[in-house]
């Protein structure tokens, strides 16, 4: 069975801080996804992965980064947390760049106080 | 701009009944349409997909229907149960992301 697994199901961080998602799958997938789902937005698109090291922007990068050093890690880095980052963070992976059909974790609720 | 986007935010169902879901989309380079349901505390989960160049796909209790010459895309599902309680969401797949619209809450009536 596919897993996709997020390290976290919430989080509680200050203004400033610097957060770490972490995102982990095990199907040897080529291409890891991060979104951010906000009520109304659907989901949106921050950056993804094609290889590992590396990564291209997504619809909505400012304010991330994110750092791939294994097939199977996707790590998403918010390096200086601010209160309009909270939200419902969804990792995803799929077998091939153009594939229709992602994987997706449980989600990280993150919230930036 | 590229968008992908639901008719309507929420859908109420008798249990029994035929549902339709509908999205308008604005690429019309997009190679794939797909359907997501997202499940409550759960992340979203393949539901079925259409390429670019058909009109229709069916699948267990589902058909897509994809009307290139108004930008529209539909989802049916038959004799709805409660398990089919969740947000759907339409999905395109192009220069190798997927969008997603905003999603459509489905909510079956017993």
């Amino acid at each position: 069975d596919v897993k996709v697994t997020q390290s976290s199901r919430y989080l509680v961080k200050r203004t400033g801080e610097k957060v770490f998602l972490e995102c982990v799958q095990d199907m040897d997938h080529e291409n890891m996804f991060w979104y951010r789902q906000d009520p109304g937005l659907g989901l949106r698109l921050i950056y993804f992965s094609y290889d590992v090291k590396m990564k291209e922007k997504g619809d909505i990068p400012e304010g991330y980064s994110v750092s791939r050093e294994k097939k199977e890690r996707f790590s998403l880095i918010l390096e200086s947390a601010s209160t309009n980052q909270t939200s419902m963070y969804l990792c995803a992976s799929s077998l091939w760049l153009g594939g229709t059909e992602a994987f997706f974790g449980q989600g990280t609720r993150l919230t930036v106080v | 701009g590229e968008s992908v986007g639901l008719h309507l935010p929420t859908l109420s169902v008798q249990e029994g009944d035929n549902s339709i879901i509908n999205c308008a989309y604005s690429n019309s380079a997009s190679d794939y349409f797909i359907w997501y349901k997202q499940e409550s505390g759960k992340g979203p989960q393949f539901i079925i997909d259409i390429r670019s160049n058909m009109d229709k796909r069916q699948g267990q209790r589902v058909t897509v229907l994809l009307n290139k010459t108004v930008k529209h895309l539909s989802l049916q599902i038959a004799a709805t149960q409660p398990g089919d309680s969740a947000v759907y969401f339409c999905a395109e797949n192009h220069d190798y992301k997927l969008s997603f619209g905003a999603g459509t809450t489905v909510t079956v009536r017993a």
